[in-house]
């Protein structure tokens, strides 16, 4: 069922850092996501890819960029990490308007 | 407004209870709906598709209401099994990124 894979699966930083977190997936699909998710909010959207080097904004991107260089690969960079920045990231694929898959998330804590 | 709400819970049924969910959608030109199931401390996944003609899968029966914009999850029989947070996912009107919006999820505990 591994179509999809983040790492790390867990990491602390230090507040001014910058921090990349890696989604892999070996599906092919076009679309790739990444979100956060927090208590109390659910799943926001930090910016999402509609294909090899076409990426756009999602809700809560300030602070965050990313960069899509081969279909397989979505890397979400915090450019210089905040406490406000802890959280868990999920990343998702999918191919259709038939729903998502997600990977098995990144808990980041920032110090 | 959120753009798709719903009650948070947590809804503590017994097991063999039937349990209804509902949520809300703000924008009408949303043409997706799905039921996506998340366990504590995991990733999402998708439960079902949502459509207009109700749809059913074993004990999970999920309808939606485009007239007043609401979609609704019902389990009947409830197992231990059960318990999750389930997330309203909605899909925006037609736009290059495929997006998902998704509710804040509404807690169900199932007790024996």
């Amino acid at each position: 069922d591994a179509g999809i894979t983040q790492s790390p699966r867990h990491k602390v930083t230090e507040t001014g850092t910058p921090v990349t977190l890696r989604c892999h997936q070996t599906e092919n699909h076009r679309y790739m996501y990444w979100y956060r998710q927090d208590p109390g909010h659910g799943l926001r959207l930090i910016h999402y890819s509609y294909g090899v080097k076409d990426t756009d904004k999602g809700e809560v991107s300030d602070g965050y960029s990313v960069s899509r260089s081969k279909t397989e690969d979505f890397l979400l960079t915090l450019e210089s990490a905040t406490s406000s920045q802890t959280s868990v990231y999920f990343c998702a694929i999918s191919s259709t308007v038939y729903g998502y898959t997600f990977g098995s998330g990144t808990r980041l804590t920032v110090v | 407004r959120k753009e798709v709400e719903q009650d948070p819970g947590p809804f503590n049924v017994p097991e063999g209870a039937t349990v209804a969910f509902n949520c809300t959608y703000s924008n009408s030109a949303s043409q997706s709906f799905f039921w996506y199931r998340q366990d504590c401390r995991k990733e999402p996944k998708l439960l079902m598709s949502v459509y207009s003609s109700g749809n059913e899968d074993g004990r999970f029966t999920a309808q939606l209401n485009r007239a007043s914009q609401y979609i609704s999850l019902l389990i009947r029989d409830s197992k231990l099994s059960d318990s999750a947070t389930y997330l309203c996912v909605v899909n925006g009107e037609k736009n290059r990124g495929n997006k998902l919006v998704f509710g804040a999820g509404t807690i169900l505990r199932v007790k024996s």
